[in-house]
Parts: structure tokens; C-alpha cells; sequence
């Protein structure tokens, strides 16, 4: 059974960085694109960010380059995303995501960031 | 960016009926590869979102075939036929034809 677990949301201040973790199990994580996807309270859903299966390619919307950095280790089968310089607007409860078929075909629970002061 | 407008924003059925739920985009969603990378989900009340249709079309694994995908270029439609209880919930269209991807505002399929 395919099974993504994220960790590492929590209540940061504006300004500082947080960063999220993805452990995946129940498929060969090599052999996908992984993502991440927001979404914010009550709204619905945006895509954040895109990795290859090797790590060698990455994609960001606009509003996060040079804030973020998704990144996965393939040893441990886990997906990374670096938030730097939070802002308000990134609020939102973070879902990892795998690819198979559609960008999106598994999802985890989601975790929840808070940026507030 | 491209946008994708869905109509309606609510979509009340009667179960055992069909729904419809259409999504138009600001540009024609066909990659220079000719795939076409329109997606359909579905988040239930309190869920994580569910993959239902890729590529248009396709059904992802398990998805009932009462779920039913079409469309080109820049008009696309969900049909959901003999609506059940567990298909309630938030639709929302997506694109990765062009960057950044982007999602529908999303219908949400209620009880008439």
C-alpha cells in the first residue's frame, strides 16, 4: 500500500524557515516525480513545487523561487522542502505528492503551516 | 499563468442522478509533445484530494467508471452519472501543460 507521511509543520514567525519531510513506503520512490501542494485555509488547491526521480530537476511557482527548495533522498526514500523567508501567504496545509498516470496520484495526510507572529 | 474557470461553483444532484461539471481554460491546454495534461480530483469533506482522470481521459486506478472525462483544447467536462454518497465533495480541474501548473477555483457536488 502506497503511504506518504509528512512532518514538520508548525507555528513559525514571519521571516523564518521550516522545513517539511515526506516519508514515502509502499513503491519504488526512484521511479517518480514527486510534488508538493498547498492548500490554504478554507481555499483551494495550488501547486507549489516538482522534482524528477533523480533530483535533477526541480520547479517552482512563481511566488516561492528562491524561498524554497524541494529536494528528495532516494536512499530513504523521503522528500524534502526548504522554506526560507515564510510569509503570511504560505500558510496553508502542505501536501506531498507522487506521480503515477496524473501528477497527483498519491497524497499524503497533509501538515499544517502556520506563519504568524 | 493559465486559468481554469469551472462552472458551476456548486453543482446540487439528487443521488442516483448525473452531474456535470465543466472546465474552460485561458489557453488551449494541448502540449507541443500533443498530450493534453488536464486532470480531474476530488477532495471529500476532511480528506487529502483524490486523483480521478489524467490525460483528459483516463481513469486512475480504481476510480469507478460512472466517472466519465472529455474534452479538448480548452473545454473539458466532468460527468459523474447515478451520483453515489461518496462522491460528494470539492471537483477541481488541473493543468500541466504549461507552467506554472495551476488548478480550478473547484465545484463542490452537494446533496439537491
Amino acid at each position: 500500500e502506497v503511504q506518504l507521511v509528512e512532518s514538520g509543520g508548525g507555528l513559525v514567525q514571519p521571516g523564518r524557515s521550516l522545513k517539511l519531510s515526506c516519508a514515502a513506503s509502499g513503491f519504488t520512490f526512484s521511479d517518480y516525480y514527486m510534488a508538493w501542494v498547498r492548500q490554504a485555509p478554507t481555499k483551494g488547491l495550488e501547486w507549489v513545487a516538482s522534482i524528477s526521480y533523480d533530483g535533477g530537476s526541480t520547479y517552482y511557482r512563481d511566488s516561492v523561487k528562491g524561498r524554497f527548495t524541494i529536494s528528495r533522498d532516494n536512499a530513504k526514500s523521503s522528500l524534502y522542502l526548504q522554506m526560507d523567508s515564510l510569509r503570511s501567504e504560505d500558510t496553508a496545509t502542505y501536501y506531498c505528492t507522487g506521480a503515477a498516470g496524473g501528477w497527483f496520484a498519491y497524497w499524503g495526510q497533509g501538515t499544517l503551516v502556520t506563519v504568524s507572529s | 499563468d493559465v486559468v481554469l474557470t469551472q462552472t458551476p461553483v456548486a453543482q446540487p444532484v439528487t443521488l442516483g442522478d448525473q452531474a456535470s461539471i465543466s472546465c474552460r481554460s485561458s489557453q488551449s491546454l494541448v502540449h507541443s509533445n500533443g498530450n493534453t495534461y488536464l486532470e480531474w480530483y476530488l477532495q471529500k469533506p476532511g480528506q487529502s484530494p483524490q486523483l480521478l482522470i489524467y490525460k483528459v481521459s483516463n481513469r486512475f486506478s480504481g476510480v469507478p467508471d460512472r466517472f466519465i472525462g472529455s474534452g479538448s483544447g480548452s473545454d473539458f467536462t466532468l460527468k459523474i452519472s447515478r451520483v453515489e454518497p461518496e462522491d460528494l465533495g470539492v471537483y477541481y480541474c488541473f493543468q500541466a501543460t504549461h507552467d506554472p501548473f495551476t488548478f480550478g477555483s473547484g465545484t463542490k457536488l452537494e446533496i439537491k
